[in-house]
Formats: C-alpha cells, sequence, structure tokens
C-alpha cells in the first residue's frame, strides 16, 4: 500500500484565498483524521471521521475550516478565506480501528503558507 | 494545561547512551501512542500500548496505568535516532463510544544523539 497520500506538499497563498487540502487514506481503514501542527501548539485534531461520518469537529477553529469525505477513499480540508495565522503543517492520518485502538499512519503533511 | 505532559523537551546524548523519555497523563485513556517526528517533518507510529511494556528493536515502551506514566526507551542509540517525540493518549468523552476517541498531544521531545 502506497500510505496516506496528501496534496499538495507545500501551499503558498495569499490572504483571502481559498485553500483546498487532500487525502487519501490507506484503503481499508475505517478512520481519517486531520490534523494541524505549529510551533506553538504542537499537534492538535481538527476534525475526525469514522466511516466517513464526521465525529468530531470540535478542533476546527472556526466557520472557515470545513471538511468532507465524501467516499472511504477521500477527504478534502478546505479553508475560505485563509489567514496567515493559519500557516502550519496540514496532517492527515488513518487508521483501522479508531484514535482508541488503532495505529495511526501518517501522510508526509501539506505545509501551508498564507502570506 | 496541557493534559499530556513530556520530559525532557529537549535531549543531547552521545551516540551510544541509553536514553528515556518519559509522558505523564491526567485524563483517562484506553491506550497510549509514541510517535516520532523526522527533521523531514514526517510522522510515524513507534507504539500503541494499553498495558506492561512493548518492544521493537533498540525502542522500548513501558506504561503504568495507575500512575498514569509512561516512557520510552531507546537502548545503543544513534544518530539516526534523532528526531521529535511525540506522546499521545486519549481522551474519553461523552460522545465517543466503544474505540473511537480523540487524541491528545504532547509538546513532543526534541532528541539529538551525537557521534
Amino acid at each position: 500500500d502506497a500510505g496516506v497520500i496528501q496534496s499538495p506538499r507545500h501551499e503558498v497563498t495569499e490572504m483571502g484565498q481559498e485553500v483546498t487540502l487532500r487525502c487519501k487514506p490507506i484503503s481499508g481503514h475505517n478512520s481519517l483524521f486531520w490534523y494541524r501542527q505549529t510551533m506553538m501548539r504542537g499537534l492538535e485534531l481538527l476534525i475526525y471521521f469514522n466511516n466517513n461520518v464526521p465525529i468530531d469537529d470540535s478542533g476546527m477553529p472556526e466557520d472557515r475550516f470545513s471538511a468532507k469525505m465524501p467516499n472511504a477513499s477521500f477527504s478534502t480540508l478546505k479553508i475560505q478565506p485563509s489567514e496567515p495565522r493559519d500557516s502550519a503543517v496540514y496532517f492527515c492520518a488513518s487508521s483501522l480501528w479508531g484514535g482508541f485502538t488503532g495505529e495511526l499512519f501518517f501522510g508526509e503533511g501539506s505545509r501551508l503558507t498564507v502570506l | 494545561k496541557n493534559e499530556v505532559e513530556q520530559s525532557p523537551q529537549n535531549l543531547t546524548a552521545q551516540e551510544g547512551e541509553f536514553i528515556t523519555i518519559n509522558c505523564s497523563y491526567s485524563v483517562g485513556i484506553s491506550a497510549l501512542h509514541w510517535l516520532q517526528q523526522h527533521p523531514g517533518g514526517g510522522i510515524v507510529s513507534l507504539f500503541m500500548l494499553s498495558s506492561g511494556k512493548k518492544k521493537h528493536g533498540r525502542l522500548i515502551a513501558t506504561i503504568n496505568i495507575q500512575e498514569k506514566h509512561s516512557s520510552l526507551h531507546i537502548t545503543a542509540s544513534h544518530p539516526r535516532d534523532s528526531a521529535v517525540y511525540i506522546c499521545a493518549c486519549c481522551q474519553i468523552g461523552p460522545n465517543y463510544g466503544g474505540s473511537q476517541g480523540n487524541l491528545i498531544f504532547g509538546k513532543g521531545t526534541k532528541l539529538s544523539v551525537k557521534p
């Protein structure tokens, strides 16, 4: 298996622009997580899907952030409009059984810079 | 206050030394994860454990549920072990059932092993 695939790896955009990050989880995994990593706050959960259904989106910073998982093999994280404070590395991870009992497999991350 | 605390924050060792990284948590858990993040940014899951001890090569992870404490040990450390090691564990919430849950991450321990 190719592992968790994220795109783009790097994104530089201007404030106010829409940003869409994409994730393909490992085939057969039923849990998908979006995390954000910054120097100040470390890794934080943004949203968690189980069987394509959002279970916990309490980590989504505000309405500018939205995430979808239309099917078991694809998820998007959208920021509209983007702001400089959104600059971070965004990781997608998938798991067979969820964060409690399933090993997490991370993508390479998408480094976002908002100017 | 972060409910997952790691120590030390930074650690420099000479090649061959025995290394211990500690993690204390205050939330109820089902499983605790140790992750490794290399300078390139990718995150790899090292261990997931809910009791006792696990060993993989030169890495050993232990957990004491009563004391809410886990340790990651590296024997015969090598420069290629230089990375950030992150402890994460799960928060049992009212909306979670079964094996689902949210991971709370420690700030990480930056390890540098000198040749």
